[in-house]
C-alpha cells in the first residue's frame, strides 16, 4: 500500500533559526496536505497543495508539492515559541482515497 | 461554531470492558472519519463515513466498530477492549471526500489497562 515517510522524527531548534521538514512517498501523490497539532489538541490544516511544482506560503510558512509528486516539503521561517507541535504530512493518491499520513515531526522550540 | 467535539477527554478502561467514544459535528459535513494516533506512528484510519447511514473500514477496523443514524453523530464502539487498544482517538468530518479538508477534534486519550 502507499507510505509516506516523514524526516526528521523530531527537532530542537533555537528560537529564531528557519526548519525545514519532508515527505516522500513511494507513489504519486495528487495532494499533499500539512498539518499542526499542538499538545492536547487535534491537527489543524495550515497548507494545502493541488499542483506539482506548487509553491504556497502561510505566514512564515512555505510547503512545496514536488516536481516528482512523490514528495513534499514544509518550512518554517523565523522560528517562535508557539511553533512548538507536531507536523504532519498527508497525502493523496492519483486514485483518490483516503488521505495517508506521515509519521509526523515533532518539534521544539528553545527561547 | 463548535465544529467536531469529542467526548471524553480521558479514559481508563480495563480489559474487556467496552465503551463508546463520541462525535458529533455542527458543519452539516458529509464525511466522518476516526483516527488513531500512537506515537511516532502518524494517524491511522479506524472507519470512516460518506454519509448517514453508510459505514466503511479504514487501515486498521479491527476491535471497533461504528455506526452513523445521523448526518451530525458518529460514534466509535470497543466491544472488548484490549491494551493494543490503548492510544488517542481523533475524529475528524470533511465536507467531501475529494480535496475538502479535514476538521479534527481535540482527542479522547483512552488506556487500558
Amino acid at each position: 500500500g502507499q507510505q509516506l515517510n516523514q524526516s526528521p522524527q523530531s527537532m530542537f531548534i533555537q528560537e529564531g533559526e528557519d526548519v525545514s521538514m519532508n515527505c516522500t512517498s513511494s507513489s504519486i501523490f495528487n495532494t499533499w496536505l500539512w498539518y499542526k497539532q499542538d499538545p492536547g489538541e487535534g491537527p489543524v490544516l495550515l497548507i494545502a497543495l493541488y499542483k506539482a511544482g506548487e509553491l504556497t506560503s502561510n505566514g512564515r510558512l512555505t510547503a512545496q508539492f514536488g516536481i516528482t509528486r512523490k514528495d513534499s516539503f514544509l518550512n518554517i521561517s523565523a522560528s517562535i515559541p508557539s511553533d512548538v507541535g507536531i507536523y504532519f504530512c498527508a497525502g493523496r493518491g492519483v486514485r483518490g482515497g483516503k488521505l495517508i499520513f506521515g509519521q509526523g515531526t515533532e518539534l521544539s522550540v528553545k527561547p | 461554531n463548535a465544529g467536531v467535539t469529542q467526548t471524553p477527554k480521558f479514559r481508563i478502561l480495563k480489559i474487556g470492558q467496552s465503551m463508546t467514544l463520541q462525535c458529533t459535528q455542527d458543519m452539516n459535513h458529509n464525511y466522518m472519519y476516526w483516527y488513531r494516533q500512537d506515537p511516532g506512528m502518524g494517524l491511522k484510519l479506524i472507519y470512516y463515513s460518506v454519509g448517514a447511514g453508510i459505514t466503511d473500514k479504514g487501515e486498521v477496523p479491527n476491535g471497533y466498530n461504528v455506526s452513523r443514524s445521523t448526518t451530525e453523530d458518529f460514534p466509535l464502539r470497543l466491544e472488548l477492549a484490549a491494551p493494543s487498544q490503548t492510544s488517542v482517538y481523533f475524529c475528524a468530518s470533511s465536507l467531501t471526500g475529494g480535496d475538502s479538508p479535514l476538521h479534527f477534534g481535540n482527542g479522547t486519550r483512552l488506556t487500558v489497562t
